[in-house]
């Protein structure tokens, strides 16, 4: 079974551009989350889609933002950047169901100039 | 909010010593997941506990979850170099993760 894909690997951008990620989950998986990852901050919860709905919600501001399609596939956007969002963006794929575990992406490497 | 913190948050072994991080929750946790970051890669799953007081071996790993269900640890025993890396202990349900214990093992 093919794991979790994401893309771009790595991304350069500058202050005030936008930016969307893309994940695809493992064949079957409902559930797609969206995690960033700092060296200071450590695994931080985005968001979770589960069947194109925004299931769950973390603690980040409105520019950040995701959507999931039919195919359970799910794309991150990120407004009018700023360079704390500098991070490893990962994102992880489920059944859905409480209490199973993730299975996470290779993530995207952003870099904000 | 709720709060998972994870002593120590850096550890450096001698290759062969044992190796402890520990987990710590604010919150009563339904279940707790450990996972393991290697250096450059992605978090990967390593168990899920549920029980109070549940114990869980997997070859030199030892799992343990809390009588209360709001700490848990991990044991090491003999660590080898393969061990390097970021261990997470997570909320099964509600995506927190704990602030993770890098551990270097030193040949």
């Amino acid at each position: 079974k093919a794991g979790v894909t994401q893309t771009p690997r790595y991304l350069i951008k500058t202050r005030g551009q936008q930016v969307t990620l893309s994940c695809s989950p493992i064949s079957g998986h409902r559930s797609v989350s969206w995690y960033q990852q700092t060296p200071g901050q450590g695994l931080q919860f985005l968001f979770e889609y589960f069947s194109e709905t925004q299931r769950n919600k973390g603690n980040f501001p409105g520019r950040f933002s995701g959507r999931q399609f039919s195919n359970s596939r799910s794309e991150m956007n990120v407004s009018t950047l700023e360079l704390g969002d500098s991070a490893l963006y990962l994102c992880a794929s489920s059944l859905g169901l409480a209490g199973t575990q993730e299975y996470f992406g290779p993530g995207t490497r952003l870099t904000v100039l | 909010g709720q709060q998972v913190m994870q002593i120590p948050q850096y550890q450096h072994v001698q290759e062969g010593e044992d190796f402890t991080t520990y987990c710590n929750s604010s919150t009563t946790l339904s279940n707790i997941q450990w996972y393991k970051q290697r250096p450059g890669g992605h978090p990967v799953f390593l168990i899920q506990l549920v029980k109070s007081g549940e114990v869980k071996k997997q070859k030199r790993l030892t799992f343990q979850f809390g009588e209360a269900k709001k700490n848990s640890s991990l044991h090491i025993t003999a660590t080898q170099t393969t061990d390097v890396g970021t261990y997470f202990c997570a909320d099964g349900n509600q995506f927190y993760f704990g602030t993770g214990t890098s551990l270097t093992v030193i040949p």
